[in-house]
């Protein structure tokens, strides 16, 4: 079984700033995967950023990037120079074994950007 | 690449009765993935087919729910007998496998259903 857990609710950060999302994360697997993904209001679901967990390195995309802390599995997501953009609910996802989409999502964090 | 397709995008229906709802997978993937999602949650993993094999149910699929994907291509999502406690967007996602890590899902807009 997998849990992940996201203990903020909601954040918010003023445009241009940078923001750390939390998540801590459960998984019986030994070959997993990790996710952030967002879901502005009424639209679809996106994926902002991937982590495989046998890699050490820290994923970057662009502005995003994570902290992986693999003993204390923990996940967390650093949002440089926000924008107006970012502001979604953020979920992260933690994906293992041969159901490699059969994904565990947290609760989600409200992120709001203040211009 | 037209995305991940859904519908309808809402649907309100009344207690007891039977709906469907249908997605439609970015053509060249294999894999396809129903979640539902409940107000200010994240997802939670119904099914999932590979081609037109359903090859996982969750527990949180009751009798009451049935999914198809009878050609591998598009999917329908069966309820019958619709309760209060289904009103919920309901995800469907697509991705390629084997070449899961460079292919991650991509999600469709969701159908919301509300029962009343």
């Amino acid at each position: 079984a997998q849990t992940v857990t996201q203990s903020q609710p909601e954040m918010s950060v003023q445009e241009a700033e940078t923001v750390t999302l939390s998540c801590t994360y459960d998984t019986s697997e030994s070959d997993y995967y990790l996710f952030w993904y967002k879901q502005p209001p009424s639209r679809q679901m996106i994926l902002v950023i991937r982590q495989e967990a046998y890699k050490q390195q820290n994923a970057t995309e662009n502005r995003f990037s994570v902290n992986f802390q693999k003993a204390a599995k923990s996940f967390s997501l650093k949002i440089s120079d926000s924008q107006l953009g970012d502001a979604a609910m953020y979920f992260c996802v933690v994906s293992g074994g041969t159901s490699y989409g059969k994904l565990t999502f947290g609760q989600g964090t409200i992120l709001t950007v203040h211009p | 690449d037209t995305g991940v397709s859904q519908n309808p995008r809402h649907k309100i229906t009344k207690r007891g009765q039977n709906v469907t709802f249908r997605c439609d997978p970015i053509s060249e993937h294999n894999r396809l993935y129903w979640y539902r999602q409940t107000l200010g949650q994240g997802p939670e993993f119904l099914t999932y087919f590979q081609n037109e094999a359903q090859l996982e149910k969750s527990r949180l699929l009751s009798d009451r729910f049935s999914a198809e994907r009878p050609k591998g291509s598009f999917s329908t999502l069966e309820i019958q007998r619709t309760e209060q406690g289904d009103s919920a967007m309901y995800l469907c996602a697509s991705s390629l496998f084997p070449s899961s890590y460079n292919s991650p899902l991509h999600f469709g807009n969701g159908t919301r259903l509300t029962v009343t």
